[in-house]
């Protein structure tokens, strides 16, 4: 089945202590992003990937820091979480422009 | 890319077509019309994209009119599973980082 998975689901974690989200998809697909959503806010683009070792930033990235070593995996990084990231997290892989395949969510809390 | 605007809300009975509008008035030449939806902050779900024609998929179809200035989603036979919030957005095909841009978008609540 195709598909994009983020572990963990849920985390709460505390300011400063660093965590990785990682998402992974099974589709061969090059573009990869991670976004977050915040009520009032929408979804905005945190990084981007259009292909291995090509990464950059989207809209918000203060904070957060990204790396594609293989196409399938895309994890986010944040060195010294604050409570202005806590949010839902989202990871998406395409092949093109067209259809973006959402992951389910990490849904993360600092304290 | 163009702003968009949606009704905030609107309801649907239970096997009937949900039609749900979007304007784009300064949609430009190259720009496509996308529709994404998010069933309770769920990862959301690709339905349906066009640049002028209509299109129609397994999900749905797009009436785009002919100045491209309003479209139309229309779910032909709306489920209780359709309950969600759609979002219509609107980028070139070339866009930076691949990103979307989702606004308010029209949360259908559907009504057995």
């Amino acid at each position: 089945e195709a598909q994009v998975t983020q572990n963990p689901r849920y985390l709460i974690t505390v300011t400063g202590k660093k965590l990785t989200v990682t998402c992974s998809q099974n589709m061969n697909h090059e573009y990869m992003s991670w976004y977050r959503q915040d009520p009032g806010l929408g979804l905005r683009q945190i990084y981007y990937s259009m292909n291995v070792e090509v990464t950059d930033k989207g809209d918000v990235p203060e904070g957060y820091k990204v790396s594609r070593k293989e196409k399938r995996n895309f994890p986010l990084i944040l060195e010294s979480p604050s409570p202005n990231q806590t949010s839902l997290y989202f990871c998406a892989s395409s092949r093109d422009a067209y259809e973006q395949y959402f992951g389910p969510g990490t849904r993360l809390t600092v304290t | 890319d163009a702003k968009t605007t949606q009704p905030p809300s609107m309801d649907c009975a239970e096997g009937r077509a949900a039609n749900l509008p979007c304007n784009h008035s300064t949609i430009s030449g190259n720009e496509y019309v996308y529709w994404y939806r998010q069933i309770h902050s769920q990862g959301p779900q690709y339905i349906i994209h066009g640049l002028k024609n209509n299109e129609t998929n397994e999900m749905a179809s797009l009436i785009i009119t002919e100045d491209r200035k309003s479209s139309t989603l229309i779910l032909p036979h709306a489920t209780l599973r359709d309950t969600a919030v759609y979002y219509c957005i609107v980028r070139s095909y070339y866009n930076a980082g691949n990103m979307l841009t989702f606004g308010g978008g029209t949360r259908l609540m559907v009504k057995p």
